[in-house]
């Protein structure tokens, strides 16, 4: 299984952007990267994901590197609503599952 | 649209009591169905994963057991509690077809006394 790596937690004020990394080495090349985010006492809510080119939505924007070992999500106006632990996970294809690590919990200052 | 449903929302036991968690999906046919745990300040532990009626795949070996007697519905089930199975769990559901996109529940969060 593909490990990540995020930093435990960022901090930013409120109104600027934000870029949260998430280093995932060991993924395969068929695995999509999946973002998710939690606010407190609810359930993860997806985010955005992508395979290799970079992905934009409602919500957040998703870089990957050239190379897919690592992938920075970016909140391009960080609000106090964003305040959450985000979740950086590849995608295995068996069963469509996915491994969630402790993920990075995101401060954010008015 | 779809969406997934979880009862009860929160849950007090007795340590050595039976439970019953269920999760109910709509809007949607023959999903793969999760169940995770997660411990307080945690990351999520998958627990189980089923892809379709009757088939039910463990991640974690424990005192924990999971059903789903029909194609939308997903149980978690113990016959004895233990302290250590306190924590908020979660289930989810994703399309077969999809790109591994997980849509999850609201959660139950259960405390063992």
């Amino acid at each position: 299984d593909a490990k990540t790596t995020q930093p435990n937690s960022m901090e930013s004020n409120e109104e600027e952007p934000v870029h949260l990394p998430c280093n995932h080495s060991t993924i395969s090349g068929t695995d999509y990267i999946h973002w998710y985010r939690q606010l407190p006492s609810q359930g993860p809510e997806y985010v955005i994901h992508g395979l290799t080119s970079n992905v934009n939505n409602r919500m957040a924007s998703l870089a990957i590197a050239e190379d897919r070992k690592s992938s920075t999500l970016i909140l391009h106006r960080a609000t106090l609503r964003d305040a959450a632990v985000y979740y950086c996970t590849p995608g295995h294809n068996a069963g469509n599952m996915l491994t969630f690590g402790g993920g990075t919990r995101l401060m954010v200052k008015p | 649209s779809q969406t997934i449903h979880q009862w009860p929302a929160t849950l007090v036991q007795p340590v050595g009591s039976p439970l019953s968690l269920e999760c109910t999906v709509e809007g949607t046919s023959n999903p793969n169905l999760y169940w995770y745990r997660q411990a307080a300040g945690r990351g999520l532990q998958l627990l189980f994963y089923s892809v379709g009626i009757g088939q039910i795949s463990s991640e974690v070996p424990q005192n924990l057991s999971a059903s789903r007697p029909q194609d939308r519905q997903f149980i978690l089930s113990s016959k004895k509690l233990l302290l250590s199975d306190s924590g908020f769990y979660l289930c989810a559901w994703s399309d077969p077809g999809g790109a591994d996109t997980q849509y999850f529940g609201p959660g139950t969060r259960l405390t063992v006394l």
